[in-house]
C-alpha cells in the first residue's frame, strides 16, 4: 500500500543533542515538504524538494538542513536541538507540480527539546 | 501570491445538525482550492478539492465544498454533524503566480456535542 511514513512518532532529547528525523513515501512521488506546525495549529513550509539533490528553504526560517539523495527519502536534520526547536514536524509529498497538487501528510514526529 | 483565512478558531455544533467551515483565498491566479482534517497526534488528512468544474465538490465522510468566485470563498459543509466529526480542519489554496506549495490556513477546530 503506498504510504508515507515518519519515525519516530514521539522523541524527547536533551539540548545540544543531533536529531534526524525521517521521512518515506512509496508512491514515487518528485516533491516532498517539511512543515513544522506549532501548539497554535499553524503550519509552516520550512523546507521542499522538487527531486533528487533538489532541496530549498520554505516560508519559515529553521535552522535544520534536509536532503534528498533518493526519491523515497527526504530527513530533516537538527545539527544542535535547542528549547525553541519543540514543535511537530509534518512531512508531505505530491506527485504534480506542488504549486497545484494534493500534498499527501505522514503522521508527524512530536518532537521535545529539555 | 497566495493567501487564506479562517475566520473562526472554533465551531461548535450538536450531533445531527448541519455544520459550516468557513474559508476565504486570496490568489493571483486560478485557484487551487483543498480542505483537510487532522485527528489529534496525527498528519493532515484529504478531504476534497476544487481544481475547475462544478461549484460544488463532495468529498469523504460526507463533507462537501461551495466555491464562490465572486465571494472568494470555499466553505466545508455536511448536512448533519456526527461526534467523530470532531478535529481540526485545515483550508488550503494553490495556483499562486511562483508558488511552489499550498498555503495553508490557521485551522478550525470544529467540535460536536451529542
Amino acid at each position: 500500500e503506498a504510504d508515507i511514513y515518519q519515525t519516530p512518532r514521539y522523541l524527547v532529547i536533551g539540548t545540544g543533542k543531533k536529531i534526524t528525523l525521517e521521512c518515506s513515501q512509496t508512491m514515487g512521488h518528485d516533491k516532498m515538504y517539511w512543515y513544522q506546525q506549532d501548539p497554535g495549529m499553524e503550519l509552516h513550509l520550512i523546507h521542499y524538494s522538487y527531486g533528487v539533490n533538489s532541496t530549498e528553504k520554505g516560508d519559515l526560517s529553521s535552522e535544520s538542513t534536509v536532503s534528498r539523495i533518493r526519491t523515497e527519502h527526504f530527513p530533516l536534520t537538527l545539527e544542535s536541538a535547542r528549547p525553541s526547536h519543540t514543535s511537530q514536524y509534518l512531512c508531505a509529498s505530491s506527485l504534480g507540480t506542488g504549486g497545484t497538487d494534493t500534498q499527501y501528510f505522514g503522521p508527524g514526529t512530536r518532537l521535545t527539546v529539555l | 501570491a497566495q493567501s487564506v483565512a479562517q475566520p473562526e478558531d472554533q465551531v461548535n455544533v450538536a450531533e445531527g445538525n448541519p455544520l459550516t467551515v468557513k474559508c476565504t483565498y486570496s490568489v493571483s491566479g486560478n485557484p487551487y482550492l483543498f480542505w483537510y482534517v487532522q485527528y489529534p497526534n496525527r498528519g493532515l488528512q484529504f478531504l476534497l478539492k476544487y481544481i475547475t468544474g462544478d461549484n460544488l465538490v463532495k468529498g469523504s465522510y460526507g463533507f462537501e465544498a461551495e466555491f464562490n468566485k465572486s465571494q472568494t470563498s470555499f466553505h466545508l459543509k455536511k448536512p448533519s454533524a456526527l461526534v467523530s466529526d470532531s478535529a481540526l480542519y485545515f483550508c488550503a489554496v494553490g495556483g499562486g503566480t511562483g508558488r511552489r506549495a499550498l498555503t495553508f490556513g490557521s485551522g478550525t477546530r470544529l467540535q460536536v456535542q451529542p
